[in-house]
């Protein structure tokens, strides 16, 4: 069964630093992983989608990467924001799934960016 | 463009109630969801949908019914509510034509049973 976890569970920064959160998964047989970000209240919104053939997405000041081989996963933020505070999660889609495609997802990364 | 929209936004029920939780999506996705997700933690898909007339189950479905008579409708039926129900409810949807494979997600539905 596939297991998703990420570290650290909650981070402070002050402005303009960059950061990385970390995904990790047990299952290296996937399909994709994707990256949302989770503001409080709302739903999830779509940040980044990296096919398992690919090591890496860019936008904007997001850069996630994927090394499929050690089931690690991380994702960047440059010259952080307060806007930026919001709770990340990332979720993997398995290879060996047919119908539904379902994603396991971590817990999330709840990020605090100070002004 | 409303995406995924989901009602009610909040709810209070009584244990042993029923309530159904209303999904709608407008970009003619194939693909529908229902994920809860508890305080802290991560999403866990309740139901699935590849298609209308076509469901089943995810990892946590028990206390839960689906139907999809419709592309663009996915409600959720939960019956004889239970505290352990008290969740976030979210509903999602993609599309397998081309290569796009982004999942959206409504804003989702809280849930209080008490």
């Amino acid at each position: 069964k596939q297991e998703v976890t990420q570290i650290p569970a909650a981070l402070s920064v002050p402005e303009g630093e960059n950061l990385v959160l970390n995904c990790s998964f047990t299952d290296s047989a996937i399909y994709n992983l994707q990256w949302f970000r989770q503001d409080p209240g709302k739903g999830l919104t779509s940040l980044l989608l990296i096919q398992s053939s690919q090591r890496e997405q860019t936008s904007g000041r997001l850069n996630a990467s994927l090394d499929k081989s050690s089931g690690r996963s991380t994702l960047y933020i440059a010259a952080s924001q307060p806007g930026d505070s919001a709770t990340y999660l990332c979720a993997v889609r398995g290879s060996g799934e047919t119908s539904g495609s379902r994603l396991t997802f971590g817990e999330g990364t709840q990020l605090t960016v100070n002004p | 463009n409303a995406g995924v929209t989901q009602t009610p936004k909040f709810r209070i029920l009584k244990i042993g109630q029923s309530m159904t939780l209303q999904c709608a999506q407008d970009m003619n996705h194939n693909y529908m969801y229902w994920y809860r997700q508890d305080p802290g933690m991560g999403l866990k898909l309740i139901y699935y949908s590849v298609g209308a007339g076509i469901t089943d189950k995810g990892e946590v479905p028990n206390g839960y019914n689906v139907s999809r008579s419709t592309t663009e409708d996915f409600p959720l039926r939960l019956e004889l509510a239970a505290p352990s129900q008290t969740s976030v409810y979210f509903c999602a949807s993609r599309t397998t034509v081309g290569t796009g494979n982004t999942i959206y997600f409504g804003e989702g539905s809280w849930l209080t049973v008490v």
